[in-house]
């Protein structure tokens, strides 16, 4: 089955533990992206990758690191999070080589809703 | 700066009426148009999106939308509102001139629908 895959999918932490939320999708797509969703806000686009080993800043980066080493994966790590990147998260990826938005569709994983304390 | 604006953040309607979400968009070239939907506790996933054919646009479950570039609007419509509809729904904007430009959301409109 097709499918964007995140772990966890629900996450309590304390300030300043670093954490790790898998993403991993298998359809062997070229675009990733890493979204928050919060509140009266809607989706915020934190980090995305166009391909391996290229990843760029999204509109919210602050806080937050990813990796693109393999086509499949692509993590996003909190080095030292703090109680405002409480949210819930959302991983997607999308086929395009080129950019995701020129009409291709995202396909998102379930969502990982991450508390810290 | 491309953007979204959703009109109304909570929309009520009986079963069996008409369902209207509104989205307008601000941005300098006809962009690509997106709605998606979120059940509750899943992923988003898409109802249907405009690229430049056709600017009636049909998607899933009897949804369309319809891209009016003079009105700057791709408003989202059913029918006749099932309980199953009860979702939020996000339209959502990107900009076909090239570039990294990320797809940009709306805050998203949560649609209910009353027995």
């Amino acid at each position: 089955e097709a499918q964007v895959t995140q772990n966890p999918r629900y996450l309590i932490t304390v300030t300043g533990k670093k954490l790790t939320v898998t993403c991993s999708q298998n359809m062997n797509h070229e675009y990733m992206s890493w979204y928050r969703q919060d509140p009266g806000l809607g989706l915020r686009q934190i980090y995305y990758s166009m391909n391996v080993e290229v990843t760029d800043k999204g509109d919210v980066p602050e806080g937050y690191k990813v990796s693109r080493k393999e086509k499949r994966n692509f993590p996003l790590i909190l080095e030292s999070p703090s109680p405002n990147q409480t949210s819930l998260y959302f991983c997607a990826s999308s086929p395009s080589l080129s950019f995701s938005g020129r009409g291709e569709t995202q396909y998102f994983g379930p969502g990982t809703r991450l508390l810290v304390l | 700066a491309q953007s979204v604006t959703q009109l109304g953040s909570h929309v009520s309607v009986s079963e069996g009426a008409l369902v209207l979400l509104r989205c307008n968009y601000s941005s300098s070239v006809p962009p690509y148009l997106f709605w998606y939907v979120q059940y509750p506790n899943q992923g988003l996933q898409l109802l249907l999106k405009y690229t430049s054919a056709a600017t009636l646009v049909k998607g899933i479950n009897d949804f369309e939308a319809e891209f009016k570039k003079s009105e700057t609007s791709f408003h989202l419509t059913k029918p006749s509102a099932h309980m199953s509809d009860a979702a939020e729904y996000f339209c959502a904007v990107s900009d076909p001139g090239g570039g990294n430009t990320p797809l940009v959301f709306g805050k998203g409109t949560r649609l209910s629908v009353i027995a």
